[in-house]
């Protein structure tokens, strides 16, 4: 079957270092996708993984190990805005987005 | 630029009535999708067209209706709402389905069915 886990809500400081995880299991694999998604609002692309590795972006790194079924997404620096729920989702052998339930991620000052 | 705008922007319906929910994009992208958004759930796909004049049924299609007449439009019909569809329903482009692009959403259409 087919299964995304990623934890519901997460709390952090402002300024602090945040790691998001997920881990899946999916029928064929092409990449794994993280979503911003603020409070009422659209989902935002942030990170697309393939291969296993660290890719950095920014204040935002993703990190992939295909042989774990699992990734995480790292958050630095982390600022008021980044209050928001990080969707995980990954691509099937259908090229369909298959998603997590997203984490809720609350910053506190 | 605008991306993809859906209207309406949330709508309270009654159950048994017939709704359409409306998507556009400016993107000229060939791939276009709904999905419903539930609190503890994934985005479920309901139905998707890889590129005009063709569509797909997604993960939860049953009780919705899509149509692709050109590039930039996919409306998602109702035909008889019924409770179990009130949800936030978002649409969203890609430049092409069957590769790994990127898919871009709209603003999202809040339905609540009574």
């Amino acid at each position: 079957g087919q299964n995304i886990d990623q934890p519901t809500e997460m709390t952090a400081t402002e300024g602090a270092i945040v790691q998001i995880n997920c881990t899946y299991q999916t029928s064929g694999f092409n990449g794994l996708f993280w979503y911003q998604q603020h409070a009422g609002e659209a989902p935002t692309f942030l990170s697309y993984n393939v291969l296993d590795g660290l890719e950095e972006k920014g204040r935002f790194s993703s990190f992939l190990s295909r042989s774990k079924g699992y990734s995480y997404l790292l958050l630095k620096e982390l600022q008021m805005k980044d209050s928001a729920s990080y969707l995980c989702a990954t691509m099937d052998s259908n090229y369909q987005l298959i998603w997590g339930a997203g984490t809720k991620l609350i910053i506190k000052p | 630029t605008a991306g993809i705008t859906q209207a309406p922007t949330s709508q309270i319906l009654a159950a048994g009535r017939s709704m359409t929910l409306r998507c556009t994009q400016d993107m000229r992208h060939n791939a276009m999708y709904w999905y419903r958004q539930d609190l503890g759930l994934g985005l479920r796909l309901i139905h998707y067209s890889n590129t005009a004049g063709t569509t797909g049924k997604g993960e939860v299609p049953d009780g919705y209706s899509v149509s692709r007449a050109n590039t930039d439009d996919f409306p998602l019909t109702l035909a008889s709402a019924v409770p179990s569809q009130t949800s936030v329903y978002f649409c969203a482009s890609s430049e092409s389905q069957g590769s790994t692009d990127t898919q871009y959403f709209g603003p999202g259409t809040r339905l609540t069915v009574l």
